[in-house]
């Protein structure tokens, strides 16, 4: 498999203004996730989908925050009116529906926003 | 309410010698526990997971973890570290009632094998 991708790598943005960021997962996995990840902590998760249906959403994911996943494919997180308590690494995650392998998340390398 | 605490944030150990990373957890219900590492400018890697069955899980790179239901533990280790083996370990925990890969993490340990 070649990977879950995620774009871009960096975002450095001013507060207030809006971001996207867009993750590709490993190509037949059906659900995906959302988690962040701020310094010196672990990964928190965001939000869930199967395939197209966000089907759980964490009280982390303020009314700022949107995620889609059009068609069960990539998804895109985007954040509005962006604050500095925002800049986190965003970490992107799929795993398959297959048996004894469903709770392996193979994890993307992340965007890593800064928020000035 | 479910949680990880990784006591160590560092561990520096002699390359050849035992490893042991710890993590003790807590859930309302029965857990499923993992281990991932993370290297510099890469994604988190799945390592090894307890579902059911034996306490003893082995995993990825020679690594295995024994999960302790009475102290709630499940503490990563390896008979002989290398230096590669250097990097960000992540214990992780969910109970078996919420959400399949909505994983509670701990804050990390650093390993550092020094040659």
């Amino acid at each position: 498999d070649t990977g879950v991708s995620q774009d871009p790598r960096h975002k450095i943005t001013k507060r207030g203004q809006n971001v996207t960021f867009r993750c590709d997962p490993i190509s037949e996995h059906n659900r995906l996730y959302w988690y962040r990840q701020t310094l010196g902590q672990g990964p928190e998760f965001l939000t869930y989908f199967q395939n197209e249906a966000q089907l759980e959403k964490s009280r982390l994911l303020s009314d700022r925050f949107s995620a889609e996943r059009p068609k069960g494919s990539f998804s895109t997180l985007e954040i509005q009116r962006t604050e500095q308590g925002d800049s986190a690494m965003y970490l992107c995650a799929s795993s398959s529906r297959g048996q004894g392998i469903r709770e392996k998340l193979f994890f993307g390398s992340g965007t890593q926003l800064s928020v000035l | 309410a479910q949680s990880v605490a990784q006591p160590e944030d560092q561990v520096n150990v002699a390359e050849g010698n035992p490893l042991t990373v710890k993590c003790t957890y807590s859930v309302s219900g029965n857990p499923y526990l993992f281990w991932y590492v993370q290297y510099p400018n890469r994604g988190l890697q799945f390592l090894l997971k307890y579902i059911t069955g034996d306490n003893l899980v082995k995993g990825s790179y020679g690594f295995e973890a024994e999960f302790n239901k009475s102290q709630t533990s499940f503490h990563l280790k390896k008979p002989s570290a290398l230096v590669s083996d250097s990097a960000l370990y992540f214990c992780a925990v969910r109970d078996r009632g919420s959400t399949l890969g909505r994983l509670y993490f701990g804050r990390g340990t650093q390993l550092t094998v020094w040659p």
